[in-house]
């Protein structure tokens, strides 16, 4: 089945405590993405990657960081998180034009 | 500018009605594609329909259809014979074919909760 797995689904941290959360998917894309989600503006890129080794700043890409070190992996790193990042966080890979997958999202608190 | 303009937060309907939620998109690239996604209360995102922009139908997808009016800029969602499930908030988004500094990104709006009553 054709999936993208996110890793934890629900988070509760602390400000400044380094977190990550993991995405993977089993399909075999070159495309994958971070997106955020805020009531009253949708989602927002974070950051992209195009293949392996290959990333990019999204819209919104201050306080993330990322790695694309296998195909199927596009983890998403917070150094030190803020309240400001409390959000719902979701992982999207397609294959070249093709529909975007989304994973089942992360929400993340930041006390 | 906003990309994709949505204007309406909620909407509230009959069940068994139709409806239809508006989405406004604007692009200078000839080539692009406009997609609806529904994300219920549990939070995953749910792809219904793809339009592109040289398709000369509209897209349909059992009770989903999307009213594709080019030269408006318009791709409006219609969903017939409204049902108890379909209570959800639901983005438009758009991509655009000409590669931006690399990302041909989704572009979202900013969502309509659909609300539908018994």
């Amino acid at each position: 089945e054709a999936q993208v797995t996110q890793n934890p689904r629900y988070l509760i941290t602390v400000t400044g405590k380094k977190l990550t959360v993991t995405c993977s998917q089993n399909m075999n894309h070159e495309y994958m993405s971070w997106y955020r989600q805020d009531p009253g503006l949708g989602l927002r890129q974070i950051y992209y990657s195009m293949n392996v080794e290959v990333t990019d700043k999204g819209d919104v890409p201050e306080g993330y960081k990322v790695s694309r070190k296998e195909k199927r992996n596009f983890p998403l790193i917070l150094e030190s998180p803020s309240p400001n990042q409390t959000s719902l966080y979701f992982c999207a890979s397609r294959q070249g034009q093709g529909q975007q997958y989304f994973g089942a999202g992360t929400r993340l608190s930041v006390l | 500018a906003q990309k994709i303009t949505q204007t309406q937060p909620g909407m509230f309907v009959q069940e068994k009605e139709a409806v239809t939620l508006d989405c406004t998109y604007d692009t200078s690239d000839p080539s692009y594609g406009l997609f609806w996604y529904k994300q219920p209360s549990s939070g995953e995102m749910i792809f219904l329909i793809y339009q592109g922009s040289y398709d000369q139908q509209n897209a349909t997808e059992g009770r989903y259809s999307l009213n594709f009016q080019k030269a408006r800029k318009s791709a409006n969602l219609v969903i017939s014979a409204s049902q108890l499930g379909d209570s959800a908030m639901y983005f438009c988004a758009m991509r655009e074919g000409r590669v931006i500094q690399g990302a041909q990104k989704l572009v979202f709006g900013q969502g309509t909760r659909l609300t539908i009553n018994p």
